[in-house]
């Protein structure tokens, strides 16, 4: 199975800051990289598909970027409600797997 | 608007199994994979396999073959995951999930349903 993996498990910002969350998986994955919020009440919501295609509905301060192995999730100005955990999930091989989670936090 | 719907908590005997249901609204649900997801407290998010109630096909994680059945009723609308010889390992918050099929993205997840084995 391809191991996905978020190296920092949680980070503290301040609203309005510049955040990036980062993400690699342990072979190429082309491209094929999503990532999901995960709110505090457990709901979870696809934010980006394909490395950086938005999905319907997600604010345009959310964005991603990447290639091969590594890859990352920038939201660019911190609002309250962004304050959730992010999992990176790669979709290129089966079994899909996910990365552990980032927890962001107000600073 | 797309929705998936999931059954209730529940509270089962070690040995026992237990199924969950997830049921679906707002779009063709025989157009579209329905995934299962398990997330143990404090963990990450594991792969339990997918259903395409289209032509009732299936695809299981090696790891939950044996442990979990997939099934759908397309006259309902409604998916299911069956979990058998339940465990302490299976104490876990279980999600349903829609795919398209492209990219392997999940674009929408049901509230999930927790699942506590104790006797």
């Amino acid at each position: 199975d391809i191991q996905m993996t978020q190296t920092t498990s949680s980070l503290s910002a301040s609203l309005g800051d510049r955040v990036t969350i980062s993400c690699r998986a342990s072979q190429d994955i082309s491209n094929y990289l999503n990532w999901y919020q995960q709110k505090p009440d457990g709901t979870v919501k696809l934010l980006i598909y394909y490395t950086s295609r938005l999905h319907s509905g997600v604010p345009s301060r959310f964005s991603g970027s990447g290639s091969g192995t590594d890859y990352s999730l920038t939201i660019s100005n911190l609002e309250q409600e962004d304050i959730a955990t992010y999992f990176c999930q790669q979709g290129n091989t089966l079994p899909p797997t996910f990365g552990a989670g980032t927890k962001l936090e107000l600073k | 608007q797309v929705q998936l719907q999931q059954s209730g908590p529940e509270l089962v005997k070690p040995g026992a199994s237990v199924r969950i249901s997830c049921k679906a609204s707002g779009y063709t649900f025989t157009s579209y994979y329905i995934h299962w997801v398990k997330q143990r407290p404090g963990q990450g998010l594991e792969w339990i396999g997918w259903i395409y109630p289209g032509n009732v096909n299936t695809k299981y994680n090696e790891k939950f073959k044996g442990k979990a059945t997939l099934t759908a009723d397309k006259s309902s609308s409604t998916a299911y995951m069956q979990l058998s010889s339940l465990t302490s390992e299976d104490s876990a918050v279980y999600f349903c999930a829609r795919s398209g099929g492209n990219y392997g993205a999940m674009d929408y997840w049901g509230q999930g349903t927790s699942v506590t084995v104790s006797s």
